[in-house]
C-alpha cells in the first residue's frame, strides 16, 4: 500500500478482554515501530522490530502486551486481559531502515475500554 | 538514554504572526533530531530533520529548525502562520549512535487566533 495502515480505527472493549490491532507497514521498510498515545502525552515506545532480529521489547508496560511480525511485514499487537488504564491511541510506524530515515506513521487505533 | 523536552504544552499565536517551537534533548553525542505534526484524527508527518551538516534546515510547509549544539537545542520556527498549521506538534531524537528507536517529546498543542 501507499502508506502505513491500521485497523481497526476504532476499538472499544470491554474490561478483561482481550484485543489484537494490526498495522500493515509500507512494502520493503525493515523498521517498524509501536508507540502508545495517552491523552494530553507524548509517545510512548512499546516495542521495536528491525528485519529478522529479535525485536526490542523494553517499552512494554506489563506481560499482558505483546506483538509479533510475521514475515518482515504485518504486525499484531495484543493486549491481553485490558484494563481501562489501556484506553489510548495505538500508533504504529515504519521506516526503511533503522535510525536516519524518515519513519512514517499511520493512522492509529483509538482503544477504549469500558 | 536520550530525552527530549518540550517545555510548552500550548502556544497560542495569531495567525500571521511568526512561531518558534522550542526543543532540548540530552543525548551525549550529536544525534538525529526530528519535528512531527499531528493534526486531529491524523498520524505524525515529517517536518524537517538534521543529521549532520548546516545546522539550519528546511521542511515542507515553510517550517524550519535550527541546530544549536551548544544549547541542546532544536527547535521549530514559522514566519508567518497560517490557521492550517494549528496542530499538535513532536519533536524526536535518535541516538545516532544507540538503538534507533525514535524518543519524542509530549507534543507542543497550536493554536492559531483569526
Amino acid at each position: 500500500g501507499a502508506g502505513v495502515s491500521q485497523s481497526p480505527s476504532n476499538k472499544v472493549t470491554e474490561k478483561g478482554k482481550d484485543v489484537e490491532l494490526r498495522c500493515d507497514p509500507i512494502s520493503g521498510h525493515t523498521a517498524l515501530y509501536w508507540y502508545r498515545q495517552s491523552l494530553g502525552q507524548g509517545l510512548e515506545f512499546l516495542i521495536y522490530f528491525q528485519g529478522n532480529s529479535a525485536p526490542d521489547k523494553s517499552g512494554l508496560p506489563s506481560d499482558r502486551f505483546s506483538a509479533e511480525r510475521t514475515g518482515g511485514s504485518v504486525s499484531t499487537l495484543t493486549i491481553q486481559r485490558t484494563q481501562q488504564e489501556d484506553s489510548a491511541v495505538y500508533l504504529c510506524a515504519s521506516s526503511y531502515s533503522q535510525g536516519d530515515t524518515e519513519a512514517f506513521f499511520g493512522q492509529g487505533t483509538r482503544l477504549t475500554v469500558v | 538514554a536520550q530525552s527530549v523536552t518540550q517545555p510548552d504544552i500550548h502556544i497560542t499565536v495569531s495567525e500571521g504572526a511568526s512561531l518558534e517551537l522550542r526543543c532540548n534533548y540530552s543525548y551525549g553525542a550529536t544525534p538525529y533530531l526530528f519535528w512531527y505534526v499531528q493534526s486531529p484524527g491524523q498520524g505524525l508527518q515529517l517536518l524537517l530533520k538534521y543529521f549532520s551538516g548546516d545546522t539550519l534546515v528546511q521542511g515542507i510547509k515553510g517550517f524550519e529548525a535550527e541546530f544549536k549544539r551548544s544549547q541542546s537545542s532544536f527547535n521549530l520556527r514559522k514566519p508567518s502562520v497560517h490557521w492550517s498549521d494549528a496542530a499538535e506538534y513532536f519533536c524526536a531524537v535518535v541516538a545516532s549512535g544507540g538503538s534507533y528507536i525514535p524518543t519524542f517529546g509530549r507534543g507542543t498543542s497550536l493554536i492559531v487566533h483569526p
